[in-house]
């Protein structure tokens, strides 16, 4: 069964600090990934997306893909409170799936 | 800023009735997804529509649920009859196909909360 594994957390880090969230794959087909932000009660927000091996960076996020070690991970540098919430790693595309993890609750501590 | 519409946004029923929620996609976004969120867990697919065709059901009970999307464009999700376990966030999504280059990037409406009693 495909799976996408994540640490639920809670990971809590300063404001102002680099919060990592790590997030590993099962299915080796998969061909896209994505992190969605999940505040309580709401639904998931896209944050980013990435496809090739290496670093993607967007403002404050940096998405890394290991494709080989079947890992991905999120970077949140200069955390503030208002990004403690729950990150969702998904993997899929190429016309399969795309399967969610269970979330990592951060908490940004002011 | 386009957005994927739902509703209703909370819904609360007794066991044995029957509940209906609404997805509107982006518009041009062939692809549609129903899932289900259960408190602490990631989202999981009931169904997939790729313009008014099922593309994956497999996860659906369909002994009680049901979904479609006739037109192509806005969806149903039904449940009849409810269970208590069917207490959840639904969520719609709506990408791109693979073949407009959109990577099926899913963009998620605001979710309709059911609560069954």
């Amino acid at each position: 069964q495909k799976e996408v594994e994540q640490n639920s957390g809670p990971l809590s880090v300063p404001e102002g600090a680099i919060a990592s969230l790590n997030c590993t794959y099962s299915d080796r087909g998969s061909q896209s990934f994505f992190w969605y932000r999940q505040y309580s009660g709401k639904s998931p927000e896209l944050i980013m997306f990435i496809y090739s091996n290496g670093d993607k960076e967007d403002g404050r996020f940096t998405a890394q893909l290991n494709k080989a070690s079947q890992y991905v991970s999120l970077l949140i540098r200069d955390s503030q409170p208002s990004d403690s919430a729950t990150y969702l790693c998904a993997a899929g595309g190429g016309g399969f799936k795309t399967i969610f993890g269970a979330g990592t609750r951060l908490f940004v501590k002011a | 800023e386009a957005e994927v519409a739902q509703s209703p946004r909370y819904k609360i029923t007794e066991k044995s009735q029957a509940v209906a929620f609404w997805c509107d996609p982006i518009s041009g976004h062939a692809t549609l997804y129903w899932y289900r969120q259960i408190l602490g867990q990631g989202p999981e697919l009931l169904v997939q529509f790729q313009d008014e065709s099922v593309v994956d059901d497999s996860q659906l009970p369909k002994d009680r649920f049901s979904a479609e999307r006739l037109k192509g464009v806005d969806s149903t999700l039904k449940i009849q009859p409810a269970e208590l376990g069917d207490s959840a966030m639904y969520l719609c999504a709506s990408s791109l196909p693979l073949l407009a280059g959109g990577h099926e990037t899913q963009y998620f409406g605001p979710g309709t909360r059911l609560l069954v009693l």
